[in-house]
């Protein structure tokens, strides 16, 4: 079966520094990756999107970048963080790529910026 | 383009009533429609899609969700609600001609002792 890592669970960074999240996907192959920021009190933004290794599409401008090293692996990434960052960050994966595919979900990290 | 609406923010309940959570979604193409939950600090679980075929989806947790194109909703429901069903439930459809899967603003649902 398929499961996915997220960490770390969570982290408290001062503002200005630098900042990389990891996701891991396992029993599969070749996966949609979602990077996605849920805000206090708000539903789930989109971030980022892969559909292989090194295709990273960017949904919003921000902070914010991501990468995917491995097929399996996908990397949130900041040099230099700001206090609007915070909030909780969630991974994804989906496998097909149609329209009717469907995503799941990793653990999530709760990041706090100070 | 398409969008969802979650109606309620909150949704307070005894324990053992009947509840439904209410999504309706605007899209003018087909669509694809999920729920969610989320209990506290955890990511999202899938709780039922529908995809096509029977309206009426069944889900975990005896859940379930019934998708009505001419109102263009696809509610939650369940007979009776348990203590351990207090979460943050949410809506998402994707439409027939895009990848994007777009998320309602989540309903939190309270049950009550």
């Amino acid at each position: 079966s398929q499961t996915i890592h997220q960490w770390p669970a969570t982290l408290v960074q001062p503002v200005g520094s630098p900042l990389s999240l990891e996701c891991t996907v396992e029993g599969t192959s070749n996966p949609n990756l979602y990077w996605y920021r849920q805000a206090a009190g708000r539903g789930l933004q989109l971030l980022f999107y892969s559909v292989g290794i090194g295709q990273i599409s960017s949904e919003v401008p921000q902070n914010l970048s991501a990468s995917r090293p491995q097929d399996r692996q996908f990397i949130l990434s900041s040099k230099k963080l700001l206090l609007s960052d915070s909030g909780f960050y969630l991974c994804a994966w989906s496998v097909g790529g149609g329209a009717a595919d469907t995503q799941y979900f990793g653990p999530g990290t709760r990041l706090t910026v100070l | 383009a398409q969008s969802v609406t979650q109606l309620d923010s909150q949704v307070p309940v005894f324990e053992e009533a009947p509840v439904e959570l209410r999504c309706n979604y605007s899209s003018s193409v087909s669509v694809y429609l999920f729920w969610y939950v989320q209990y506290p600090n955890q990511g999202l679980q899938l709780l039922l899609k529908y995809l096509s075929g029977s309206t009426l989806v069944k889900g975990i947790n005896g859940f379930e969700a019934e998708f009505n194109k001419s109102q263009t909703s696809f509610h939650l429901r369940k007979p009776s609600v348990h203590i351990s069903d207090t979460a943050e439930y949410f809506c998402a459809v994707r439409s027939s001609n895009t990848g994007k899967l777009i998320f309602g603003q989540g309903t939190t649902l309270q049950v009550k002792p």
